[in-house]
């Protein structure tokens, strides 16, 4: 059962902006961390986002990260066909002492 | 970038056991942390535990105490996952990820079904 809440789909034209947001608590997001993922059907999630709003090597500008308070966002801007997969934040919970995943939002370009 | 390579599908019989292996290169199980996540059909993703090697820690989601282990042997450069009680909840595809969900293994189905 997950923590953290994130809208069930997203959508935009493409090279819009398109904003997921993650709600958590105290507990998790507004003391620890977000991560962001990137899950294509039928493949392993990719990192794109950790520490509120840092890009591993490789991952393009296009991705940005941002955390206040208990919620966190991701925006992708420019949107592209490509962008269309299923994207989850998550946190370190330190009342639950693990890790944490979002509901996941499926992003879908117009 | 680091490749992890996890052990092939199977199918359990409810009230079976797991166990998932994670092979990595030489060292990597020493440095980096290691999380195993799963995702069942059609649904999100679930932490179930990991490993931080530099403080000799492992934690798990409560939801699976008591029947959940993972372990490393650094002599064969892998991590393990052991689930238990199996029942068809548990079917999932289950993935490990090291160095903070940085790096990812391809993924191990797992169909829980008599």
């Amino acid at each position: 059962q997950s923590v953290l809440t994130q809208p069930p789909s997203a959508s935009g034209a493409p090279g819009q902006t398109v904003t997921i947001s993650c709600s958590g608590g105290t507990s998790n997001v507004g003391s620890n961390f977000v991560s962001w993922f990137q899950q294509f059907p039928g493949a392993a999630p990719k990192l794109i986002i950790y520490r509120n709003d840092q890009r591993p090597s490789g991952v393009l500008d296009r991705f940005s990260g941002s955390k206040s308070g208990t919620s966190a966002s991701l925006a992708i801007s420019g949107l592209q066909s490509g962008d269309e997969a299923d994207y989850y934040c998550a946190s370190l919970d330190d009342s639950l002492r693990g890790f944490v995943f979002g509901t996941g939002t499926r992003v879908s370009v117009l | 970038q680091v490749r992890l390579v996890q052990s092939g599908a199977e199918v359990k019989r409810p009230g079976s056991s797991m166990k998932v292996s994670c092979k990595a290169p030489g060292g990597i199980f020493k440095i980096y942390d290691l999380n195993w996540v799963r995702q069942a059909p059609g649904q999100g993703l679930e932490w179930l535990g990991g490993t931080i090697p530099l403080v000799s820690t492992t934690n798990y989601a409560q939801t699976f105490r008591g029947r959940i282990t993972i372990t490393t042997d650094e002599s064969l450069a892998s991590a393990y996952l052991q689930l238990s009680e199996l029942t068809s909840a548990d079917t999932a595809v289950y993935y490990c990820a090291a160095a903070a969900f940085d790096f990812w293994g391809q993924g191990t189905t797992i169909i829980v079904s008599s």
